[in-house]
């Protein structure tokens, strides 16, 4: 299984809703991450989780809060969210060689995430 | 913070013809990646080359590496209307894991 799953696909949220979304991966990948990704522009990294742990936090709001329940999974939960919130959130995976080497990464498909 | 640049930013091309687009960066890097994105969707890893070689190949794609000018280029040869994505290429420092992608290059491949 070479895939990354992230669901739902579409969220549409209030400012006061509070939502998550899900990723999750089989390939025994050790690295996790979360990007957002707006429209025409590259994906901005948000954070990286390396053993379950996390290694890399962007400066992101707090009102985005990761989580990695396990190996295969990756949570971000969403609170009190701006309409500049809205974007593309993308989840991926990458195995971890001897001597911390980080190779390519392999992408979920998004959420489309929209805050009124 | 954007490490790479990419240009041109935007390129229309017929079917058939090649692509050309490069990629420059500011930092050293342990290697560099390329990755396609279609409209909306998920990005799909292309090719990665480390800092010790200057050229690799993978079906219609060969991604070269200038080190000393910390630059890159892919090349898309004989493009398919599908080829149509935009492309980023990204990089990892020297000691680091995070991934850092250029602005990105928008190919229209016209049947």
């Amino acid at each position: 299984d070479t895939e990354v799953t992230q669901t739902p696909k579409h969220l549409v949220m209030g400012m006061t809703n509070k939502k998550s979304l899900k990723c999750e991966q089989h390939m025994g990948h050790r690295a996790m991450y979360w990007y957002k990704q707006k429209a025409k522009k590259p994906p901005e990294l948000m954070f990286v989780y390396s053993y379950e742990k996390l290694s890399i936090n962007e400066s992101v709001p707090s009102r985005f809060s990761p989580e990695c329940p396990n190996s295969s999974l990756l949570n971000l939960h969403l609170h009190a969210l701006q309409p500049e919130d809205s974007a593309l959130y993308l989840c991926a995976s990458s195995q971890v060689d001897m001597g911390w080497t980080y190779n390519e990464q392999f992408f979920g498909p998004g959420t489309r995430l929209t805050v009124l | 913070s954007q490490q790479g640049e990419e240009d041109p930013q935007a390129l229309s091309i017929q079917e058939g013809e090649n692509a050309t687009m490069n990629c420059s960066y500011k930092t050293s890097i342990n290697n560099l990646q390329w990755y396609r994105q279609n409209s909306g969707r998920g990005l799909v890893h292309l090719i990665l080359i480390r800092s010790n070689e200057r050229e690799k190949h993978s079906g219609r794609l060969r991604v070269t590496l200038d080190t000393s000018k910390k630059s890159s280029s892919l090349l898309i040869t004989a493009s398919r209307a599908a080829d149509t994505a935009s492309y980023f290429c990204a990089t990892i420092k020297a000691a680091g894991n995070k991934l850092t992608f250029g602005g990105g290059t928008r190919v229209l491949v016209k049947p």
